[in-house]
């Protein structure tokens, strides 16, 4: 297992088009979290799975925005109608059940919406 | 809600100087966490601080945690031009039993050589 894997590296959308992200944590690893991250801020939480379930969603998190993990795999994130201010780093991290263990993040998708 | 404050958001130090960044909650934490995020590369977990007054050491890096858990610090002594990056804190954030962690606002670090 080489660790958290992100596809695509980079996304170029035009404004309303559709993406979606992939994100395949490490395989023992049972949470997996979504984040965000624009330049010269720190990563901002969007959501995070237990296993297949999404145990909290941002408040910040539009309806534009949905994420699924089925079977407690892989996880997508999908962002609809995008907009010039969804431009960011979306970073996915997962770390093992216990709560207070460390997170191991992917390289992260950068997303540029023109 | 909770928020995780940093100082100072950036800092430039001459190699061999030393560097501390401080990272303070409006809440007392259970636990708290540093990463390290080098320009264009993604967070890496250096350290987890539990207990309080909690002190841990890493070669030049030394983290604190505080005696009310409600700051910590990490400082790094003579800097090199490795150090390079931003330094994040990230703290556990409870709703309801579930645990996300929230992020620090950074320390950027500048080593000139």
């Amino acid at each position: 297992d080489t660790g958290v894997s992100q596809n695509p590296r980079h996304k170029i959308t035009k404004r309303g088009q559709n993406v979606t992200f992939r994100c395949d944590p490490i395989s023992e690893h049972n949470r997996l979290y979504w984040y965000r991250q624009t330049l010269g801020q720190g990563p901002e939480f969007l959501t995070y799975f237990q296993n297949e379930a999404q145990l909290e969603k941002s408040r910040l998190l539009s309806d534009r925005f949905s994420a699924e993990r089925p079977k407690g795999s892989f996880s997508t994130l999908e962002i609809q109608r995008t907009e010039q201010g969804d431009s960011a780093m979306y970073l996915c991290a997962s770390s093992y059940l216990n709560p207070s263990t460390e997170a191991f993040f992917g390289q992260g998708t950068r997303l540029t919406v023109v | 809600g909770q928020q995780v404050m940093q100082i100072p958001q950036y800092q430039h130090v001459q190699e061999g100087e030393d560097f501390t960044t401080y990272c303070n909650s409006s809440t007392t934490l259970s636990n708290i966490q540093w990463y390290k995020q080098r320009p264009g590369g993604h967070p890496v977990f250096l350290i987890q601080l539990v207990k309080s007054g909690e002190v841990k050491k890493q070669k030049r890096l030394t983290f604190q945690f505080g005696e009310a858990k409600k700051n910590s610090s990490l400082h790094i002594t003579a800097t090199q031009t490795t150090d390079v990056g931003t330094y994040f804190c990230a703290a556990p954030h409870s709703t309801s039993g579930t645990y996300k962690y929230i992020f620090g606002t950074g320390t950027r670090l500048k080593v000139l050589a």
